[in-house]
């Protein structure tokens, strides 16, 4: 069965400071890998995601996220935080089986909270 | 030139009561969904719809009806209103099928926040 984790209910980072926000997830196969950002009040904005290729993937804002097969990880990171980064994240999986029940179908961690103080 | 649209932003009803959430998307997809977020913002999937067939049929009491009358809508319809139905509904749209690319970003509504008193 597919699942997500995000380890970390909260993460909280200084401004200027690196950060990373934590992704496991569990599939059968080679995953779709995607991370969405949502605002107070707002739906969800789509940051980047991991279909193939280069294990590192570059997104909106300049976040990026690298992919580990081995560890089955996922995590997102931004080498230098901003207090407009302050949000809620979502990592979110994928099996590349697309029929079915399972189309376009993705799995949603619990989502990961980043405070970033000034 | 809204993506994924929907109306209401805020239902406030009373127990009991019947309500309907509309959503359009103008992508161009052919899958849609409806999600739940609870007061935890966990999501929670309820509804799925490929080409206004449905495919995902989560666990959700018979009262949440979707319909789909074209690909580019899907509304949900709750009959009898319960306080737990309090929530914010989410609707999302995928293209469901077609190069690897463009398979599985879904992208999500502004949310319908829904208070049941």
């Amino acid at each position: 069965a597919q699942s997500v984790a995000q380890p970390e209910d909260q993460v909280n980072v200084a401004e200027g400071n690196p950060l990373t926000v934590k992704c496991t997830y569990s599939v059968s196969g080679n995953p779709y890998l995607f991370w969405y950002v949502q605002y107070p009040n707002r739906g969800l904005q789509f940051l980047l995601k991991y279909i193939t290729g280069d294990n590192l993937v570059k997104g909106s804002y300049g976040f990026e996220a690298e992919f580990n097969k081995s560890q089955t990880s996922f995590h997102l990171k931004k080498p230098s935080a901003l207090v407009s980064d302050s949000a809620l994240y979502f990592c979110a999986v994928r099996d590349r089986k697309n029929r079915g029940s399972t189309l376009g179908r993705l799995y949603f961690g619990r989502g990961t909270q980043l405070t970033v103080w000034p | 030139d809204t993506a994924v649209s929907q109306t209401p932003k805020y239902l406030v009803t009373q127990m009991g009561n019947d309500k309907s959430i509309k959503c359009e998307q103008n992508l161009g997809h052919d899958t849609m969904y409806w999600y739940k977020q609870d007061s935890k913002k966990f999501l929670k999937i309820m509804f799925s719809y490929n080409n206004k067939e449905l495919i995902i049929n989560e666990t959700v009491p018979n009262r949440f009806s979707p319909k789909s009358p074209d690909k580019a809508h899907l509304n949900l319809h709750i009959n009898s209103l319960e306080l737990g139905d309090s929530a914010v509904y989410f609707c999302a749209s995928s293209q469901g099928v077609g190069g690897q690319i463009q398979v599985g970003t879904q992208y999500f509504g502004p949310g319908t926040r829904l208070t049941v008193l």
